[in-house]
């Protein structure tokens, strides 16, 4: 069970845009700690793809964009492309128990 | 280029021991923290412990805590995770990588900017 929740699965058509939620609480995104996002493709290891709520790292297209509200965090795809169908995963730090960084359990993204 | 090199795949029986490991390269290895992210079958990231090579000063995730060990040898660059008596619930994927942010703020605000290619470790039941 992740700390932080993701939807299992997006889909959406060429050139659509598809948000994912990641949602913590208290203790961890709520807490004020930054959210980071990774893209990773079947058989290949994870790839920074958004650091520090909304900044992108170079070379990563323009058309992916992160925001924080409260105890959330999304992560957006606008002008979807066929090359974005991959996992992502958003990722922080707790202060609870686990006093460790924290991964959410994944989305899968489709393009139809 | 700042790069994560890991060892190679391995098979192993269970209760047998193993140490792979994780070489940095294009950066100082002893300024930053290098740290472990599981990845079990058709599963998701896990986060498992983090050492920083300067001082091998270690911390792991209460999951992982005494299940697996995190070393380092700053004087080859390289960053190591142990198993002393495998299980077959340890196949997994095994990625290093480094924690990465403003100092300022703190390991808590850190992300992981630089990843291996990942070593994948299997366990037959």
């Amino acid at each position: 069970q992740s700390v932080l929740t993701q939807p299992p699965s997006v889909s959406g058509a060429p050139g659509q845009r598809v948000t994912i939620s990641c949602t913590g609480s208290s203790s961890n995104i709520g807490a004020g700690y930054y959210v980071n996002w990774y893209q990773q493709f079947p058989g290949r290891a994870p790839k920074l793809l958004i650091s520090e709520n909304n900044n992108r790292p170079s070379g990563v297209p323009d058309r992916f964009s992160g925001s924080k509200s409260g105890t959330s965090a999304s992560l957006d795809i606008s002008g979807l492309q066929a090359e974005d169908e991959a996992d992502y995963y958003c990722q922080s730090y707790d202060n609870s128990l686990t006093k460790s960084y924290v991964f959410g359990s994944g989305t899968k993204v489709t393009v139809l | 280029e700042v790069q994560l090199v890991q060892s190679g795949a391995e098979v192993k029986k269970p209760g047998e021991s193993l140490k792979i490991s994780c070489q940095g390269s294009g950066y100082s290895f002893t300024s930053h923290w290098i740290g472990w992210v599981r990845q079990m079958p058709g599963r998701g990231l896990e986060w498992m412990g983090i050492i920083y090579p300067r001082d091998s000063d270690t911390r792991y995730s209460p999951s992982f805590q005494g299940q697996v060990t995190i070393s380092a040898d700053k004087s080859i660059s390289t960053a190591y995770l142990q198993w002393s008596s495998l299980k077959a619930s340890d196949t997994a994927i095994y990625y290093c990588a480094r924690p990465f942010g403003d100092r300022r703020l703190g390991l808590s605000y850190y992300y992981m900017d630089v990843w291996g290619q990942g070593t994948t470790v299997t366990v037959p039941s």
